[in-house]
């Protein structure tokens, strides 16, 4: 157990939609960090944020955010969902604003029908 | 961010040293080598990580090439706990750059 949290486990919704997955770090973290996995794109970096302020985006489409609340947990939203959005979201969570040592969690897998 | 090549496969027997293989010939003098593992079914989790000199710690070792080019990941002793898709990433400006990987296979 990486001891960051990611809700929820399953989501099941059609195109068009809008989702918010949610991520909880591990305690005393402030880094929160969202990865995309799908079967033909691998793991790819979305997002990055440090202590409530956006550090860097890396492939992260428009119709994507994300943002990162006071009490850290940060939550991933997805809009005007494609089919193509099928895949695991990941959240990781890191004490500093570097990339050496960083937690997953368990992911979300969304199924866009 | 830097490239890095690893084998797709790797098979190994259990109890035996394994010993994963990275090329980075582009690594720049900051970059930082990292592995990470993938268990099926599960989340990416930190392995280790280094600059310059070998790193231990209690799951592997990292041995590094005095000319960074490349990088050996060893586990001392695989156990059937240890198949799972390992990744040498580079650190780039933030997040990590995921490649393909090496499945390592652990025979019992």
């Amino acid at each position: 157990d990486s001891g960051v949290t990611q809700t929820p486990k399953h989501l099941i919704t059609a195109t068009g939609q809008r989702v918010t997955l949610r991520c909880s770090p591990r305690s005393g973290d402030l880094s929160v960090y969202w990865y995309q996995q799908s079967l033909d794109q691998g793991l790819q970096f979305l997002i990055h944020y440090y202590n409530g302020e956006e550090r860097a985006k890396g492939n992260i489409l428009e119709r994507f955010s994300a943002q990162q609340f006071p009490d850290l947990h940060s939550e991933l939203n997805l809009s005007s969902l494609e089919l193509g959005d099928s895949a695991l979201y990941f959240c990781a969570s890191s004490f500093g604003d570097r990339v050496y040592e960083q937690y997953f969690g368990p992911g979300t897998r969304l199924t866009v029908t | 961010d830097a490239k890095t090549t690893q084998p797709n496969s790797m098979e190994s027997n259990e109890e035996e040293p394994v010993h994963l293989p990275c090329n980075h010939s582009t690594i720049s003098g900051t970059d930082y080598i990292h592995w990470y593992r993938q268990l099926p079914s599960q989340g990416p989790e930190y392995v280790i990580h280094g600059l310059t000199s070998n790193v231990n710690n209690r799951m592997a070792s990292l041995a590094i090439a005095e000319d960074r080019k490349s990088s050996t990941l060893i586990l001392h002793r695989a156990t059937l706990r240890d198949a799972a898709v390992y990744y040498c990433i580079l650190s780039g400006a933030d997040g990590l750059t995921f490649g393909k990987g090496t499945h390592l296979i652990i025979q019992p």
